[in-house]
């Protein structure tokens, strides 16, 4: 089966230093995957997106970026983080290719990142 | 782009059913999902609908009306544990998945 792997859980961090959260995937191969960023208040908003090593697809230009070094691994980064960079983050899977408008998404457990 | 709308909050009793609608805008509709996600914890898939008519599954059903832009999700024999936020999402194409606000239900006894 299955499944997917993020950290870390919480997340305390100073204004203007980096970020690196990690998510991997364990049991299949070639996935869709995403990162999210849920607000207090506001609903999930895709950041990044990746069909395959290396491609990085931006949905809203921002503070972060997205790497994809492996198949089954999607970091999410930031060189300085902004107070409004606080939120709910979250990685997601999907099966890839056509197949994938038959499934929806698999989340991982989120990070909860403030930013002080 | 996609405007998705749902109710911000809703209230329901205990043993009730309780039915969360949900208003879309888009071009190629390809899908209709539907999530269950309890404070401070990731979404879970709860249904999909990409033909009009209704889907069940145990006490969770959900609707589509691709004509009308509209689905519900139907929640019966309410309990406690289903006090959660009910996400919807649409997809286009084979693109990605564009989530509502979301709508807050609180079950109470």
């Amino acid at each position: 089966s299955q499944t997917i792997h993020q950290w870390p859980a919480t997340l305390v961090q100073p204004v203007g230093s980096p970020l690196s959260l990690e998510c991997t995937v364990e049991g299949t191969s070639n996935p869709n995957l995403y990162w999210y960023r849920q607000a207090a208040g506001r609903g999930l908003q895709l950041l990044f997106y990746s069909v395959g090593i290396g491609q990085i697809s931006s949905e809203v230009p921002q503070n972060l970026s997205a790497s994809r070094p492996q198949d089954r691994q999607f970091i999410l980064s930031s060189k300085k983080l902004l107070l409004s960079d606080s939120g709910f983050y979250l990685c997601a899977w999907s099966r890839g290719g056509r197949s994938s408008s038959l499934y929806g998404y698999t989340f991982g457990s989120g990070t909860r990142l403030t930013v002080v | 782009g996609q405007n998705i709308d749902q109710p911000t909050e809703m209230t329901a009793t205990e043993g009730a059913i309780v039915q969360i609608n949900c208003t879309y805008q888009t071009s190629g509709f390809n899908g209709l999902f539907w999530y269950q996600q309890h404070a401070g914890e990731a979404p879970t898939f709860l249904s999909y609908n990409v033909l009009d008519g209704l889907e069940e599954k145990g006490r969770f059903s959900s609707f589509l009306s691709r004509s009308k832009g509209y689905s519900y999700l139907l929640l019966k024999e309410l309990q406690m544990k289903d006090s959660a936020s009910y996400l919807c999402a649409v997809r286009a194409g084979y693109s990605t998945l564009t989530f509502g606000k979301g709508t807050m239900l609180l079950v109470s006894p």
